[in-house]
């Protein structure tokens, strides 16, 4: 079952809302990864957790502040967001944070700040 | 010069067709290569990792070139199904990162 879930999977909210997306995946992957992607673009990577342990995180502004609770879950909780952070939000794993592994990624959350 | 640059498209052909991608990289110590296929609004889906030796999974096959950084991607019989984004992926060391190219845009017509 090579499956990542996300909830929501659309969420509006305004630039003083805080808000959090979740991921989750049940393949044993010890590697997970947020990704922005902007619409026409490619995906972008954010942050990547390796064995539950924050070890990239891509330059990302403060507003996004990623969570690990467990090896099966990774959030990732929004604060003072601006307009053009709305984009699509994809969650990956992968067995191992290696090159070698192939990522497998979920249906993303599309979020549109106001 | 780009991290990973692909043939920008869009490739509208009509079914049956064979239709080959480019896709090229920057970083000779590059560790690992896989396309991935993107439908509109959805997420990327993994179509296939690419070996050194080349790799064939039924109607597409995968070819890399480390001499001359480039790997490839050709479909043959295309079907409507086919219709997407491709986009190549590189792992630069030390080989956490995935980096995307830009993506290619096909469309498969009746």
């Amino acid at each position: 079952d090579t499956e990542v879930t996300q909830t929501p999977k659309h969420l509006v909210m305004g630039m003083t809302n805080k808000k959090s997306l979740k991921c989750e995946q049940h393949m044993g992957h010890r590697a997970m990864y947020w990704y922005k992607q902007k619409a026409k673009k490619p995906p972008e990577l954010m942050f990547v957790y390796s064995y539950e342990k924050l070890s990239i995180n891509e330059s990302v502004p403060s507003r996004f502040s990623p969570e690990c609770p467990n090896s099966s879950l990774l959030n990732l909780h929004l604060h003072a967001l601006q307009p053009e952070d709305s984009a699509l939000y994809l969650c990956a794993s992968s067995q191992e944070a290696r090159s070698a592994y192939e990522q497998y990624f979920g249906p993303g959350t599309r979020l549109t700040v106001t | 010069r780009k991290e990973v640059e692909q043939d920008p498209g869009p490739f509208n052909v009509p079914e049956g067709a064979t239709v080959a991608f480019n896709c090229t990289y920057s970083n000779s110590a590059s560790q690992s290569f896989f396309w991935y296929r993107q439908d509109c609004r959805k997420e990327p889906k993994l179509l296939m990792s690419v070996y050194s030796s080349g790799n064939e999974d039924g109607r597409f096959t995968a070819q890399l070139n480390r001499a001359s950084q480039y790997i490839s991607l050709l479909i043959r019989d295309s079907k409507l199904s086919d219709s997407a984004t491709y986009l190549c992926v590189v792992t630069p060391p030390p080989g956490q990162n995935f980096v995307f190219g830009p993506g290619t845009r096909l469309s498969v017509l009746p």
